[in-house]
This record gives C-alpha cells, sequence and structure tokens, in this order.
C-alpha cells in the first residue's frame, strides 16, 4: 500500500528556523507536494518537488531525495502567521495517477 | 477570479438522510477532486474526474457514497443514507491538464455533522 509519514506536531519559536520531514513509501513516484493549511481553512500550495535537490521560495525551501523516499520543508524566519498544518503529499502510478496526503504535521509558532 | 466554490459550507442532518455536496471547479480546470478530511485519518482522496468522466473512485468508503459530474462546471457528492461517522469536512479542488502532478486548488469546504 501507499504510506507517507510526518511528524504530528512541532513547537519553535519566532524568528526562528525549522524543518518538517516526510518519507514516503509509494509504488511510483510522479511528484512530491507541501501544502499549507490553517486550523479552518482550506490547503494552498506552498511547492512542488519532482527533481531531487532543494527549491527555494522565498522564507520556504522544499528538498526531495527521490531514492531515500524523503522530503523536508524549511521554513526560515519563522512567523506567528506560520502557525498551520503543513501536509506532504505525493503523486504516484502511471496513467493519470493518483495523490496521496500524509497526515500533516501541526507547527506552533510561539513568540 | 473566482477559485473553487462549495455548498453548503455547513450542514447537519439526521443519521438516515440524504446529502448532497456541491462543487464548482475553477473555469478551464481539466480535473475535478473530492476529498474528505477528519482528524484520525487526514485528507483522503474519495474521487476524481477528468474532463467529467469518473477516474478512479477506489476511495468512496461504499455505495453509500456516489459522486458525478454532469458538466465541466459542476459536481455533486452525495451520501445515503447518511450516518454519523460520515462526519468530516468534504473538500472539492480542482487542478489543470496536468491531473495529479498539478497544483490542486482546493475550495473552503463543507463541514458536514451527522446526529
Amino acid at each position: 500500500g501507499q504510506n507517507i509519514d510526518q511528524p504530528t506536531e512541532m513547537t519553535a519559536t519566532e524568528g526562528a528556523i525549522v524543518q518538517i520531514n516526510c518519507t514516503y513509501q509509494t509504488s511510483g513516484f510522479n511528484g512530491l507536494f507541501w501544502y499549507q493549511q490553517h486550523a479552518g481553512e482550506a490547503p494552498t500550495f506552498l511547492s512542488y518537488n519532482v527533481l531531487d535537490g532543494l527549491e527555494e521560495k522565498g522564507r520556504f525551501s522544499s528538498f526531495l531525495s527521490r531514492s531515500k523516499g524523503y522530503s523536508y520543508l524549511l521554513l526560515k524566519e519563522l512567523q506567528m502567521k506560520d502557525s498551520a498544518s503543513y501536509l506532504c503529499a505525493v503523486a504516484y502510478g502511471g496513467s493519470q495517477g493518483n495523490l496521496i496526503f500524509g497526515k500533516g504535521t501541526k507547527l506552533s509558532v510561539k513568540p | 477570479d473566482a477559485g473553487v466554490i462549495q455548498s453548503p459550507r455547513h450542514e447537519v442532518t439526521e443519521m438516515g438522510q440524504e446529502v448532497t455536496l456541491r462543487c464548482k471547479p475553477i473555469s478551464g480546470h481539466d480535473y475535478l477532486f473530492w476529498y474528505r478530511q477528519t482528524m484520525m485519518r487526514g485528507l483522503e482522496l474519495l474521487i476524481y474526474f477528468n474532463n467529467n468522466v469518473p477516474i478512479d473512485d477506489s476511495g468512496m468508503p461504499e455505495d453509500r457514497f456516489s459522486a458525478k459530474m454532469p458538466n465541466a462546471s459542476f459536481s455533486t457528492l452525495k451520501i445515503q443514507p447518511s450516518e454519523p461517522r460520515d462526519s468530516a469536512v468534504y473538500f472539492c479542488a480542482s487542478s489543470g491538464a496536468g491531473g495529479s502532478t498539478d497544483t490542486q486548488y482546493f475550495g473552503p469546504g463543507t463541514r458536514l455533522t451527522v446526529l
């Protein structure tokens, strides 16, 4: 079966750096997404990795290692508004493919 | 531009009643996805459509659930009869031609409570 693992919760301090890890086991791999979801709201797109390496976008960066089935999301200069759940999702399978989400990591940013 | 639109935003019903959730995807998007989110199970894909045709419904929990997409601008998810364990937030999302490898845009969700 398909599986994605993420830590359930993390806490960090405003202004700091935090790394949220994601490991996956899927039958095939077509790409990996990170979504942000604030409490009571819909998920919104943060990043997409299909090749190994680091993708940087402002304060957020995402890393992928396909051989290790591993990704991380790096958040720098944390702000209170970054308190949210971060969902890792993997696209897999042939033809039109499928998408599976991890259960998300709830990040709390404290002053 | 309007994003994905879902209705109703909240629904409270009694066990055994029929529930219909509605979704209008972003104009021009080829794919439409229905998800269910609970604390225990996270975000689960129920079914998705490409150009109004159902592609994968393996996530639909049981025969009580059905989904249709009669045209490119409208989809419904129906639960009949509803049960308390169906209580969850149901999201609709749409994406472009890339399907599962394309960015998905989520609607605001429908919070369903079955008493």
